[in-house]
């Protein structure tokens, strides 16, 4: 299957912080990636939809001034928590079709985040 | 409201104890109905998509089948290596082309 790749895997930072995840698909071109996030044994939900070249697609109850999302080449989406809390702790997973628009949805590694 | 419901919420086998996992589905309308396996730590990795009812797939000791209003995970003879949370999620018609919305998980531990 399609590889997508996240980095980093994990990250600890202070509280007021900002942090940057990158998310990479390595084999294929992805003009639309998904930013999910997932608390423990809980489901994944989905945060928002990241198009390449377009603003991002965020989902209801997710700020968009808190969590920014570039999706600047065919290959990478960013996603920027923004003066991070601990309530922001949590693991961010991104994930791409391949192929684009009607295949199957390949997930990266995901991030795990702690803020202090 | 669209929902995905997975029972149960762990499962406890032997190696070689054989099973089914349940996810549970009201839905308006169902494009597909996908299968993750997920390992601690990590991101799902992709098992099935099923598009319509009376649709079976398989791979190695799993098996999917779809119905109308549910699917289900066979696990044939489990190793402990297939201890993991199994995630089931729908994509409908409503909230979108992309969105996939996904069950809590089932969390299965083989034992030797």
């Amino acid at each position: 299957g399609a590889v997508v790749s996240q980095h980093p895997s994990w990250v600890i930072c202070k509280s007021g912080t900002s942090v940057k995840i990158e998310c990479r698909s390595l084999d294929f071109q992805a003009t639309t990636m998904f930013w999910y996030r997932q608390f423990p044994k809980q489901s994944l939900m989905l945060m928002a939809t990241s198009n390449e070249g377009s603003k991002a697609t965020y989902e209801q109850g997710v700020e968009k001034d808190k969590f920014l999302i570039n999706h600047a080449s065919l290959t990478l989406s960013t996603l920027t928590v923004t003066s991070a809390h601990p309530e922001d702790s949590s693991f961010y997973i991104c994930s791409a079709r391949d192929p684009p628009g009607a295949g199957e949805l390949f997930f990266g590694e995901g991030s795990r985040l702690t803020v202090l | 409201e669209d929902q995905v419901t997975q029972s149960p919420e762990a499962l406890r086998l032997q190696e070689g104890e054989s099973s089914s996992l349940n996810c549970s589905y009201t839905v308006s309308g169902l494009r597909g109905l996908f299968w993750y396996r997920q390992d601690p730590g990590k991101g799902p990795e992709f098992l099935f998509t099923l598009y319509s009812a009376g649709e079976e797939k398989e791979k190695e000791r799993l098996k999917a089948t779809l119905t109308k209003k549910e699917s289900f995970l066979h696990i044939t003879a489990p190793k402990p290596e297939d201890s993991a949370t199994y995630l089931c999620a729908f994509q409908g018609f409503s909230g979108g082309y992309n969105k996939l919305i996904f069950g809590a998980g089932t969390r299965l531990a083989v034992h030797p």
